[in-house]
């Protein structure tokens, strides 16, 4: 079974500041995907950013990208130019590849509370 | 923006009631799926749905569960007989096709008491 482990319960950066979110996972696929959601204090669940285990490209969102490395199943979120806005839960969550008439469920880690403070 | 709507936001039940959990997925959305979250803890699945049928459910996810599509808009959680246990947030999620990304409703907070 796959496992998703995000290692920082909680994290800060000040406005304007970089910050990156740590996430392992454990899999013996070599094809799959991984998200990142954020979840602020509304708890409704946010799409930050995906990555498709086969891209060799890093996914970027506007202020948001990843670090993705295979070989060692990481997969980190660095927000750049940190927004009172970004403060929420995060979690990163993986996706098994797709097999045939089948939907996939999400994995998620246990989350990282980032603070954003002035 | 299309989104998935989930109703009603808070619902507060006696525990051995059974409760709906409702849902409406993203209209061209063919993929469907529950998951809970326990006060503080992390999201867990509970049940993914596709074609009409369950593809695939955890080991929470037992007979006081069920889920269901009535009506070809709307995707529905059952709880039979609640526990105290079961007190959550449910999340709905629905995505367009196999490995693309789940979008999540804005979740029902199930109390029991």
């Amino acid at each position: 079974a796959q496992t998703v482990t995000q290692s920082q319960p909680e994290m800060s950066v000040q406005e304007a500041e970089t910050v990156t979110l740590s996430c392992t996972y454990d899999t013996s696929e070599s094809d799959y995907y991984l998200f990142w959601y954020k979840q602020p204090p509304s708890r409704q669940m946010i799409l930050v950013i995906r990555q498709e285990a086969y891209k060799q490209q890093n996914a970027t969102e506007n202020r948001f990208s990843v670090n993705f490395q295979k070989a060692a199943k990481s997969f980190s979120l660095k927000i750049s130019d940190s927004q009172l806005g970004d403060a929420a839960m995060y979690f990163c969550a993986y996706r098994s590849p797709t097999h045939t008439g089948t939907a996939s469920k999400l994995t998620f880690g246990t989350g990282t509370r980032l603070q954003v403070t002035l | 923006e299309p989104e998935v709507t989930q109703t009603p936001s808070h619902q507060v039940t006696q525990m051995g009631q059974e409760v709906i959990l409702r849902c409406v997925p993203i209209s061209n959305h063919l993929y469907f799926y529950w998951y809970r979250q326990i006060l503080g803890q992390k999201v867990e699945f509970l049940v993914s749905f596709y074609n009409n049928e369950i593809s695939e459910k955890s080991e929470i996810f037992d007979d006081q569960f069920s889920v269901e599509r009535p009506d070809g808009s709307n995707f529905t959680l059952k709880i039979r007989s609640t526990k105290l246990e079961d007190s959550a947030m449910y999340f709905c999620a629905s995505s367009a096709g196999l490995g693309t990304e789940a979008f999540f409703g804005q979740g029902t907070r199930l109390t029991v008491v």
